[in-house]
């Protein structure tokens, strides 16, 4: 029944390994958004895809790369981790590309880098 | 220019009391503003939203107040109730590439039964 999933909920690694995310949607949405919501509660987008097209990369380190294996699916993998990528990620959709429509968000995944 | 700047960063309100979050913007191709409200352990939820050819919106307790001349907008919760108690976060969507929504740092607001 969720509508957008991540797994896991909880990342704890150590600094320097390699890690993904996952989310999925069934909302049937067009366009999905990874966000990184700091200590503080800030919350940033870093990529939006479209239709497995990615459309918005802000300006994120290369070590995080999103894959978009369909429209259903978009997961973060992070390269060589750093104790400042702990923050909370979230996964969104929404049902249209260029479109001021709702988002709808996971539950998040807490990644805490040791 | 794509910044969204939200007051206060926290807010205690009495039960029964009025909560009042403000918002400014400064880039005028935001065309979207919504609010969402995020409880501890969960993803942000759309409460509200409005765009900028209509001054006020209201949706049972909560009404949003648009001010496109001043670049401003501000959350109004009536009758607060301790269930509201959450972090509040204004927003403002421009299509840039894709459709972007800019966030601001958000509102803790606690609810005193």
């Amino acid at each position: 029944d969720t509508a957008v999933s991540q797994t896991p909920k909880y990342l704890v690694t150590q600094m320097g390994n390699d890690k993904s995310i996952k989310c999925e949607q069934n909302l049937g949405h067009d366009t999905m958004y990874w966000y990184k919501q700091d200590s503080k509660k800030f919350l940033k987008i870093m990529f939006s895809y479209n239709n497995k097209e990615l459309i918005i990369n802000e300006t994120v380190p290369n070590r995080f790369s999103p894959k978009s294996p369909d429209k259903a699916h978009l997961n973060l993998h992070i390269n060589s981790l750093e104790l400042g990528d702990s923050a909370v990620y979230f996964c969104a959709s929404s049902p249209r590309r260029g479109y001021t429509d709702t988002q709808y968000f996971g539950p998040g995944t807490r990644l805490t880098v040791l | 220019q794509q910044q969204v700047k939200q007051s206060p960063q926290s807010l205690i309100v009495q039960k029964g009391g009025i909560s009042i979050i403000n918002c400014a913007y400064e880039n005028t191709a935001f065309d979207y503003f919504p609010w969402y409200q995020q409880f501890p352990g969960k993803g942000p939820a759309l409460l509200i939203a409005i765009r900028p050819d209509v001054s006020e919106k209201k949706e049972g307790r909560f009404t949003i107040s648009f001010n496109k001349s001043a670049k401003q907008f501000s959350l109004h919760i009536m009758d607060s109730q301790p269930g509201d108690s959450a972090t509040y976060f204004c927003a403002a969507s421009i299509r840039d590439g894709g459709f972007k929504t800019i966030f601001g740092a958000g509102t803790r607001l606690f609810v005193k039964a």
